[in-house]
């Protein structure tokens, strides 16, 4: 029972690139949720969704794309990164009261 | 909107002595979770205690136990017995109705030997 992976743990862009931040959970839960953590920020949410074929937005939601085709996959896609993309990104999975994190992606974009 | 407010950006503490983290939260909801969770260097985000806003008993979990204020809408953290690997960021965070849990800016806890 891994919990919640994400891919992968460090990542450096150059501006205008695009990739995709893969997150899997094996727990089930409907509930998956994306955020970015900045200095003195705290996390704020980016993107969530509550189950397969549903996603809505965040407080963060620019420059940000996600789906979820699976329960287990929740998939954070960045169009054309930008320097102010720069953070740590954690997905997390939740059931009830209690969420669960992954390890995060250090994202850089020079 | 709901937001949380962490007012120490920072706090030290020696080993062995308690420290108190302050939180305070904004919200019209009358049922809603608070947490704390705990962010070692390693990165890793940790529950640290949960506490439920229709009970009025404070959590405890070990060292680790809440002063919860509803009417004030305040959720301190209180670590009793600090140990070295106490030292990290800590974050409060609120869940209303919604499945969205709103963090508020972190509180970095050093602990000196």
């Amino acid at each position: 029972n891994a919990g919640v992976t994400q891919t992968p743990k460090f990542q450096v862009l150059k501006t205008g690139q695009s990739m995709t931040l893969q997150c899997a959970q094996d727990m089930n839960h409907e509930y998956m949720s994306w955020y970015r953590q900045d200095p003195g920020m705290g996390l704020r949410l980016i993107h969530y969704s509550v189950g397969a074929g549903i996603t809505d937005q965040g407080e963060v939601p620019n420059g940000y794309n996600v789906s979820r085709s699976t329960t287990e996959d929740f998939p954070l896609r960045l169009l054309s990164a930008a320097p102010s993309q720069t953070s740590v990104y954690f997905c997390a999975a939740s059931l009830n009261n209690e969420q669960f994190f992954g390890p995060g992606t250090r994202l850089t974009v020079l | 909107a709901q937001t949380v407010t962490q007012s120490q950006p920072e706090m030290s503490v020696q080993e062995a002595e308690t420290v108190t983290l302050s939180c305070t939260y904004d919200t019209s909801e009358s049922d809603y979770y608070l947490f704390w969770y705990k962010q070692p260097p390693s990165r890793q985000m940790i529950l640290v205690i949960r506490q439920e806003a229709y009970k009025q008993q404070n959590a405890t979990e070990n060292r680790f136990s809440v002063n919860f204020q509803k009417a004030a809408k305040s959720f301190s953290l209180k670590i009793s017995d600090s140990q070295l690997g106490d030292a990290a960021m800590y974050f409060c965070a609120y869940r209303g109705y919604g499945q969205n849990f709103v963090f508020g800016p972190g509180t970095r806890l050093s602990v000196l030997p």
